[in-house]
């Protein structure tokens, strides 16, 4: 089956620096990417979707020049979350969706931010 | 707009029993798609199933079966004789194919089955 992968897996980083979270396809081309944020014992809320090699589109709410997404190949978006505070700590969540079978949309395993 | 509601926060049963998740879903489009999504302590999301919207069959698989009612705009799941390992928070989801293909989430339902 399709692979989505996130990478790190968690990261801890002092308040004030930036960090970068990766989201791979594995074993398919993705022209969509999509990105969602879960705060403890919630939901999971769609923070912006990212098409490749074009900019992201943010959900209402989202500061998009605190949370950089670039989508540069079929197969890879990153996420930066610039100057962290402790309130962006979360759980985040690519998806892709398959460029081949349109309808398939797949989850990475997220990455837990911890900012301190 | 799209709309999951998921009115059980959290459930607890004990083991062996059979449980029904509640989902009910708001759209005004008539294609689209609801899925069902498992996330254990892990965190990550496990897919249990897609249906679209001109599918009304029920779907059993294992112990786990589903029932779409477009005329109650429910799409319910039930375990059946639930085992601990089923603990976990269940998301409902909703996405409209050929618009933005976002998946919009319930807020879930926490399930804690006992031994």
């Amino acid at each position: 089956g399709a692979v989505v992968s996130q990478h790190p897996s968690w990261v801890i980083c002092k308040s004030g620096t930036s960090v970068k979270i990766e989201c791979r396809s594995l074993d398919f081309q993705a022209t969509t990417m999509f990105w969602y944020r879960q705060f403890p014992k919630q939901s999971l809320m769609l923070m912006a979707t990212s098409n490749e090699g074009s900019k992201a589109t943010y959900e209402q709410g989202v500061e998009k020049d605190k949370f950089l997404i670039n989508h540069a190949s079929l197969t890879l978006s990153t996420l930066t979350v610039t100057s962290a505070h402790p309130e962006d700590s979360s759980f985040y969540i690519c998806s892709a969706r398959d460029r081949d079978q349109y309808y398939e949309q797949y989850f990475g395993p997220g990455t837990r931010l911890t900012v301190t | 707009a799209q709309k999951v509601t998921q009115a059980q926060t959290e459930i607890s049963v004990v083991e062996k029993e059979d449980v029904t998740l509640d989902c009910v879903y708001e759209t005004r489009d008539t294609t689209y798609y609801l899925f069902w999504y498992k996330q254990p302590p892990s965190g990550e999301l496990v897919f249990l199933i897609r249906r679209n919207s001109f599918d009304e069959q029920n779907e059993i698989s294992g112990r786990y079966s589903w029932n779409f009612q477009k005329s109650t705009s429910s799409f319910n799941f039930t375990i059946t004789a639930s085992q601990v390992v089923d603990s976990a928070v269940y998301f409902c989801a909703l996405s409209i194919p050929n618009r933005d293909d976002k998946i919009i989430f319930g807020k879930g339902t926490r399930l804690h089955i006992l031994p």
